[in-house]
């Protein structure tokens, strides 16, 4: 079975750089992931493709700070040059035929 | 520019149907499939199917059996059904386009554009 995994939470200064993780469950490390931005109080919006090959695509007037990459079966969402409003939840997700899948999140906070 | 817009009643008895709409404007639904998404109160990200205008559909199948999904694009609109409601179906439920194309020798797909969502409780 197809299972996204994200650690709960992580932190950072505003200014500096953090790198979220996405981990594809065993024997589905090939898959392409999307990362979406949830703030608060909104609703999602989507960030970007990441390929398995690690080349990334953003979505429309997603800022330079974005970008992702990827490691055998983990998938990375890097935001540099932290602002008070990346402060948000990030979600992966993926999909095949016929279904789509999210990880659980990771909720980002900037000191 | 694409806009997604859900809409329908904020409360629904237990054991009864939810009904949701979403209305797109500014394109066609056509060449596309819509997902519907939900989020329960401090919860991740819920996918629960998606509908194609060729009516093909998909369905979580955590979720199969209570789920309906259709389309009319004659009016731009999808909807979602969910019978036999109960507390854990009270959620934002989000529409969202989902992007699905061919390209390199693989299927890709984006959730590009996401409706702001609605909120469903599930109470007496």
């Amino acid at each position: 079975q197809l299972v996204l995994t994200q650690s709960p939470s992580a932190s950072a200064s505003l200014g500096a750089s953090v790198k979220l993780t996405c981990t594809l469950s065993s024997g589905h490390n090939y898959y392409d992931i999307a990362w979406h931005q949830q703030q608060p109080e909104k609703g999602p919006r989507y960030l970007m493709k990441v390929n398995n090959d690690g080349g990334y695509s953003k979505g429309n007037d997603i800022p330079d700070r974005f970008s992702g990459s990827s490691s055998g079966a983990e998938r990375y969402l890097t935001i540099s040059s932290l602002q008070s409003e990346d402060e948000a939840d990030y979600y992966c997700q993926t999909w095949g035929t016929g279904f789509r899948v999210f990880g659980g999140g990771t909720k980002v906070t900037v000191l | 520019q694409v806009q997604l817009q859900e809409s329908g009643p904020g409360l629904v008895k237990p054991s009864e149907t939810l009904s949701l709409t979403c209305t797109v404007s500014g394109g066609s639904i056509s060449g596309y499939y819509w997902s519907w998404v939900r989020q329960s109160a401090g919860k991740g990200l819920e996918w629960i199917g998606h509908i194609h205008h060729t009516r093909d559909t998909n369905y979580n199948r955590s979720l199969r059996g209570r789920i309906a999904l259709s389309v009319d694009a004659s009016k731009n609109q999808l909807s979602l059904k969910i019978s036999s409601v109960t507390a854990a179906d009270t959620a934002v439920y989000y529409c969202v386009r989902d992007t699905y194309y061919y390209e390199s020798g693989a299927w890709e797909d984006v959730f590009d554009i996401w409706g702001q969502g609605t909120t469903v409780i599930v109470s007496s």
